[in-house]
């Protein structure tokens, strides 16, 4: 079956680097999308990609069945929810549960 | 910035009834999706839409659900007769293309953009 794993909660300090991991058991899914998400607003697009890239503070791995999502610097402002997702071909997006993350100052 | 717009926040309804969701996806986009995230769990995908017809769906997506684009801006969802089960967070999205080839050649990823959802309370 089709799904996206990743952890329920992640805890970190202000000013570290925090990660953010995610695998999934997808047919045919060769990119990684990571979001943001603070209830009550669209989920936003942090980075994206078949490869590791960066976007600001927001830095992605990449392999073929797993990818973190590194936030640089974390700030309490950071604390929300964190969605990864795969897509297969190029109609549907498979999502993880969400990672709480909080932070500390 | 272009964002895509969703009403109403919040929709409470009997179950049995009709409800229409509304989105105005962003307007140089061609697919056109609905998800729904029930309280606590995963967002799931429910259908996706393009060239004015259903591209693909999920086993969720019954003859309860319907989708329509009745103008050049509305993307709407239907359900028919809401259950309770029906209740969840329904987030509509937009890309500006779907087109995806595989690796090792060129690689295009639909990046989806979602609207804030509608929070849907069948009582």
């Amino acid at each position: 079956k089709d799904q996206v794993f990743q952890p329920s909660t992640v805890a970190s300090s202000e000013g570290a680097v925090v990660e953010i991991f995610c695998n999934h058991s997808v047919s045919n899914a060769y990119n990684f999308f990571w979001y943001l998400h603070f209830p009550g607003c669209a989920p936003r697009l942090l980075v994206k990609g078949s490869k590791p890239s960066q976007q600001g503070r927001y830095n992605m791995t990449y392999e073929r069945f797993s990818s973190s999502l590194l936030i640089l610097q974390v700030r309490e402002a950071d604390a929300a929810v964190y969605y990864c997702a795969c897509n297969t071909g190029f109609q549907k997006l498979v999502f993880g549960t969400g990672t709480r993350l909080l932070v500390s100052p | 910035e272009p964002e895509v717009t969703q009403t109403p926040s919040h929709q409470v309804t009997q179950m049995g009834q009709e409800v229409i969701l509304r989105c105005v996806p962003i307007s140089n986009h061609l697919y056109f999706y609905w998800y729904r995230q029930i309280l606590g769990q995963k967002v799931e995908f429910l259908v996706s839409f393009y060239n004015n017809e259903i591209s693909e769906k999920s086993e969720i997506f019954d003859d309860q659900f319907s989708v329509e684009r009745p103008d050049g801006s509305n993307f709407t969802l239907k359900i028919r007769s809401t259950k309770l089960e029906d209740s969840a967070m329904y987030f509509c999205a937009s890309s500006p293309s779907g087109r995806m080839d595989t690796k090792p050649t060129i690689t295009l990823y639909n990046e989806q953009f979602f609207g804030p959802g509608t929070r849907l309370t069948v009582l």
